[in-house]
């Protein structure tokens, strides 16, 4: 089966730098999406095939991948990017896509 | 602007089935090339994809759902619909429906699947 590892929780103040990773054996080979979740919102699209940043997206949000780990940095963290944050990918069986999230890391701004 | 506006009741009892429609407006199913998805979030839990459908009916599903998940498409009524059969509390869930973006396939070994946008979710409970 295919999975992706996030950490449960990431804290951070203010104006520092949050580093968000998830783990799979997929991630070499496949792309990696990054959606930020609000409590009773919709998810959002911040980041997809791996590094690419949506319009509309603050330029503090980036992506990275290296080997099996990508990670979603957030440079300058405001207290309006406290949220869920959620990797995504998809791996290939029979030819159709299976898609997989991480199990989310919750960002908390000190 | 693409929008996505989940409904249907939002209490289903259990071995029953649950059935929720995603309508699309600002965009075409029929003419468009893409495929559209459901992706749901358990209270407290994190975000599990359900399955995905083309316009032209063409579907694949997450295979932890066995066979009791359907998803069809009435492309003349920009809908598609999401079918759970014999559910129980743990199909509690806020539902969403999305857009697949990238292509929604595999290719060279490499698949193309993202959601944007999404709808804004819908509650479904499970209880008697």
């Amino acid at each position: 089966s295919y999975e992706l590892t996030q950490p449960p929780s990431v804290s951070v103040s203010p104006g520092q730098t949050a580093r968000i990773t998830c783990f799979g054996d997929a991630l070499p080979k496949q792309f990696v999406y990054w959606y930020q979740k609000k409590p009773g919102q919709a998810p959002v699209l911040i980041i997809y095939k791996d590094t690419v940043r949506p319009s509309g997206i603050p330029a503090r949000f980036s992506g990275s991948v290296s080997g099996s780990t990508a990670s979603l940095t957030i440079s300058g963290v405001q207290a309006e990017d406290e949220s869920d944050y959620y990797c995504q990918s998809a791996d290939s069986t029979d030819s159709y896509p299976q898609v997989f999230f991480g199990g989310g890391t919750k960002l908390t701004v000190l | 602007q693409v929008q996505l506006q989940e409904s249907g009741p939002g209490l289903v009892k259990p071995s029953q089935t649950l059935s929720l429609t995603c309508t699309v407006s600002g965009a075409s199913i029929m003419n468009g090339d893409y495929y559209w998805g459901w992706i749901r979030q358990p209270p407290g839990k994190g975000l599990e994809w359900i399955g995905c459908i083309y316009n032209s009916g063409r579907t694949y599903y997450n295979p932890s759902f066995e066979s009791r998940v359907s998803i069809s498409v009435d492309a003349s009524k920009n809908q598609f619909f999401l079918e759970v059969t014999s559910v129980t509390a743990t199909d509690t869930a806020v539902y969403y429906c999305a857009r697949v973006d990238g292509g929604g396939y595999c290719s060279g070994g490499r698949c193309y699947v993202y959601f944007d946008p999404w709808g804004h979710g819908i509650l479904a409970t499970v209880s008697s």
